[in-house]
């Protein structure tokens, strides 16, 4: 069983629709970072999380720690919103930021 | 300040060859890791470099090896190219918590 697991693994949805991904995970973490991913390879930080809630725009990431938990919404999601959406945790312990992997969601948003 | 850069940007390599991959840091940053994201297996971590020297690797045979520069660039070398090392090869350097990403080299072997 992946450390990381994320759901759905390919999610399609229309324009203006409120969109949900799942993350969890089975080990203890100092950080949780959900990236995006566009065609061609370039990646990019969304948030990285320890506790609560934070929202960039359309952007809203949760985490509830004691559930091993987190989820990303996108309000009112737009064509070009879509790309592979990243989970990704810093174990807790150890001074080095490396980051475990969940499979990725593809997310396309018709017009 | 220029972002982490990666070169080249596609390498086409057959069976049994050498690929060297590059990448430069965010300046001023010590940390550079490398991950590879082959399809279908998502991204793995492959190895951390700080202040010039390997400080972690991920589950990757030893034919995957690299080395980080005085100036804190890096090389990522994969000997004896097998086919399923084809994939997106990322570094990156982490500030203030988050990792920033380089654009990638997408390796091909024949």
């Amino acid at each position: 069983k992946n450390e990381v697991e994320q759901s759905p693994q390919n999610l399609t949805a229309q324009e203006g629709e409120f969109i949900t991904i799942n993350c969890s995970y089975s080990v203890g973490i100092s950080a949780l970072h959900w990236l995006q991913q566009h065609p061609g390879g370039g990646i990019v930080s969304l948030f990285m999380l320890s506790s609560g809630k934070k929202k960039h725009g359309r952007l809203i990431a949760t985490i509830n720690i004691q559930e091993k938990h987190s989820s990303l919404h996108i309000t009112a999601s737009h064509p070009r919103d879509s790309a592979v959406y990243i989970c990704a945790v810093r174990r807790s312990g150890g001074s080095n930021y490396k980051l475990t992997f969940g499979k990725g969601t593809l997310l396309t948003v018709n017009p | 300040e220029a972002g982490v850069t990666q070169s080249p940007t596609h390498l086409i390599k057959t069976r049994g060859q050498q690929a060297t991959l590059r990448c430069s840091p965010i300046s001023g940053h010590t940390s550079v890791y490398w991950y590879q994201q082959a399809l279908g297996l998502g991204l793995q971590f492959l190895l951390w470099y700080d202040e010039g020297e390997e400080r972690n690797r991920g589950n990757f045979p030893p034919r995957f090896s690299g080395r980080q520069f005085p100036n804190y660039s890096s090389e990522l070398n994969v000997n004896a190219l097998e086919l399923e090392d084809s994939a997106l090869y990322l570094c990156a350097s982490p500030l203030m918590h988050t990792q920033y990403f380089g654009p990638g080299t997408r390796l091909t072997v024949l």
